[in-house]
């Protein structure tokens, strides 16, 4: 079993609408909680990061944790063309500067004009 | 723009050959992670720098190493390389502040031959 799972989609919706995004882990040692975004052929792009149990918002994004659950999701609000990526969730474990990165597999959405 | 720079962008190579790709961190990161992604592995943590000093190492094949330089540039060696060896290749820098967030660099697409 993967320490994390992602469903890996394709998941494609209509512009205008909420995108739910999550993932599981099991490794109840994960701290830190991040959504990285990834258009074909670049680079990760950190979205947002959280290392408590609830919600934090930024714009149209906003990160959900619930450690109890052991369970993580993103929400896009008013989703646009310009979102169609891969989305990645990654966990670490704190470890005084050495926290390496456990993603899940990624899934790809499509926004629909 | 993340401010993580990785040469080359891409690179075609035979079997057997050895390459080195190069990563430049952020101005002020003091941490270089490398990661490997490939179609069914996804993103794989490979090695942490920090300082010039290796901190973490993941999954990485002993005919890879890599080093970091003192001006934090780091450099990643892939030798005696093979088919399964050809993925996307990302470095990853992260701030002394927030240390559990990584910033990627757009990645080396490596095709082994």
């Amino acid at each position: 079993q993967k320490e994390v799972e992602q469903d890996p989609g394709p998941l494609s919706v209509p512009e205008g609408a909420i995108v739910s995004l999550n993932c599981t882990y099991s490794n109840s040692a994960f701290q830190y909680f991040m959504w990285y975004r990834q258009y074909s052929r670049k680079g990760p792009e950190l979205l947002m990061y959280t290392y408590s149990s609830g919600n934090k918002e930024d714009g149209r994004f906003t990160a959900q944790v619930d450690k109890s659950s052991k369970y993580i999701s993103l929400f896009i609000r008013d989703s646009q063309p310009s979102d169609s990526a891969t989305y990645l969730c990654a966990m670490s474990v704190p470890n005084f500067g050495n926290e390496k990165l456990t993603f899940g597999t990624g899934t790809r959405l499509t926004i629909i004009p | 723009d993340s401010g993580v720079t990785q040469t080359p962008k891409h690179l075609i190579t035979a079997t057997g050959q050895r390459v080195t790709l190069r990563c430049s961190p952020r101005s002020g990161d003091l941490s270089v992670y490398w990661y490997q992604q490939s179609l069914d592995q996804g993103l794989q943590f490979l090695i942490q720098y920090y300082n010039g000093e290796e901190r973490a190492k993941g999954n990485i094949l002993e005919r890879f190493s890599a080093q970091q330089f003192p001006d934090l540039h780091s450099e990643l060696n892939l030798s005696s390389l093979e088919l399964g060896d050809s993925a996307l290749y990302f470095c990853a820098s992260s701030p002394r502040t927030e240390k559990e967030t990584q910033y990627f660099g757009p990645g080396t697409r490596l095709l082994v031959l």
